[in-house]
Formats: structure tokens, C-alpha cells, sequence
């Protein structure tokens, strides 16, 4: 079955640029959706189809996708910048979700 | 402006019934899917199911079929979450979310509820 692997945590420095992966045979094919939650609210779509950003969303926020592996990138990452970040796919007629990664700002 | 509103939390006992709601407004209701999240305390997000509120089209995740039913009143833009007999471990953060369409094109969740805490405990 598809699953999509996240890592469990990453860390990075403060105004640094942080890349969060997302990683399945062949996703570079599909379509991959990012949301960040922060600790008791409800996520927000930050980046869809791999690399649109919504309105609202700053443009330190950029997503990619290829081969077995999608990537969110950070750039010079702020303290509100941590939080828990899922990626998403559609894949046989429903939606998967990656187990999440926890971002931590050094 | 589009709002997912949910209904509050909920304590249950186990074998108990309950049904959250999700109002929405600022669109079409019956022009989106709404979608329903599960997460559990400190984990991750979990997709229940679907439903389309233009026909009422459904379709459950395998891991909730069966448990759970989501059905839709167009007359009222609400969408619902029900549970016959609820477990211990169906305590939970429960999401609505707006879909604008589905399959690999679309398929991205574009707005999400606040959440509905439900608590199942004897």
C-alpha cells in the first residue's frame, strides 16, 4: 500500500533553511499538499500541488517534487515557523496523509 | 468569507451515540466536498471519509467504514459526523474540511474546521 515517510523531527537554526521531506516510490507523480499545525490549532494548507503557495502564505515557504521524494522548503526560518508539518497525497480514491514531521527552531 | 464551523466537545461514555456537526458559509456548500480528520492526542492526522453534499456521494477510509457515518443537509450547509456506539478509542480531535474537488488534480484540503473534542470515558 502507499505510505508516505516523514521524518520524525528536524531541527534548524534560526534564519537558516530548513527542508522537510516526503518520501514514496514514484510521488514525484502524483500531486503533494502541505499543511502545518501548531500545538492546539487546526492546520493550515501552506503549499499545494507541490509548489503553490495560497494567499497569506510567505514566500519563504516552497515546495518541490520529484522522483520518490516531495520537499518543503523553509527559508530563513522563524521562531513561528515551529510547528508540526504533514504531507498529503491523493491515492486510490482517498487522501494519505505522511506521519508528520515536528520542526524545532535552534 | 469561508468558515467551518464545528460543533463543541463532547463527553461519552462508551457504547454511547453521538453526532458532531460542521457548518459551513462564504461558498456553495454543494459545490466542495467536506472531508472528516481524525487526530488522536499527540499523533497524527488520519483521514475518515468524504462526502459530496451536491448528491450526497460518500466514501469512507477502509480503516473507518463501518464505524462511522458523514452525511450532509444542504438545506442548512451542515455537514455531520455520527458515531452509534462510541469506544474508548475514538477519543479524539475530530476536523472538518473543505475539499474544492478530488483526485490527484485536486484532492488538497483548502480550509479546515477548528476541531470537536470528543471524549469517550466510563
Amino acid at each position: 500500500s502507499y505510505e508516505l515517510t516523514q521524518p520524525l523531527s528536524v531541527s534548524v537554526a534560526l534564519g537558516q533553511t530548513a527542508r522537510l521531506t516526503c518520501g514514496e516510490s514514484n510521488i514525484g507523480s502524483k500531486n503533494v499538499h502541505w499543511y502545518q499545525q501548531k500545538p492546539g490549532q487546526a492546520p493550515v494548507l501552506v503549499i499545494y500541488r507541490d509548489s503553490n503557495r495560497p494567499s497569506g502564505i510567505p514566500e519563504r515557504f516552497s515546495g518541490s517534487n520529484s522522483g520518490n521524494t516531495a520537499t518543503l522548503t523553509i527559508s530563513r526560518a522563524q521562531a513561528g515557523d515551529e510547528a508540526d508539518y504533514y504531507c498529503q497525497v491523493w491515492d486510490s480514491g482517498t487522501v494519505l496523509f505522511g506521519g508528520g514531521t515536528k520542526l524545532t527552531l535552534l | 468569507e469561508v468558515q467551518l464551523v464545528q460543533s463543541g466537545a463532547e463527553v461519552k461514555q462508551p457504547g454511547d451515540s453521538v453526532n458532531i456537526s460542521c457548518k459551513s458559509s462564504g461558498y456553495s456548500f454543494t459545490d466542495s466536498w467536506i472531508g472528516w480528520v481524525r487526530q488522536k492526542p499527540g499523533k497524527g492526522l488520519e483521514w475518515m471519509g468524504i462526502i459530496y453534499p451536491g448528491d450526497s456521494e460518500t466514501r469512507y477510509s477502509p480503516s473507518f467504514q463501518g464505524h462511522v457515518a458523514i452525511s450532509a443537509d444542504k438545506s442548512i450547509s451542515t455537514a455531520f459526523l455520527q458515531w452509534t456506539s462510541l469506544k474508548a478509542s475514538d477519543t479524539a480531535m475530530y476536523y472538518c474540511a473543505r475539499m474544492p474537488g478530488v483526485g490527484n488534480s485536486g484532492g488538497l484540503i483548502d480550509y479546515w474546521g477548528l476541531g470537536t473534542l470528543v471524549t469517550v470515558s466510563s
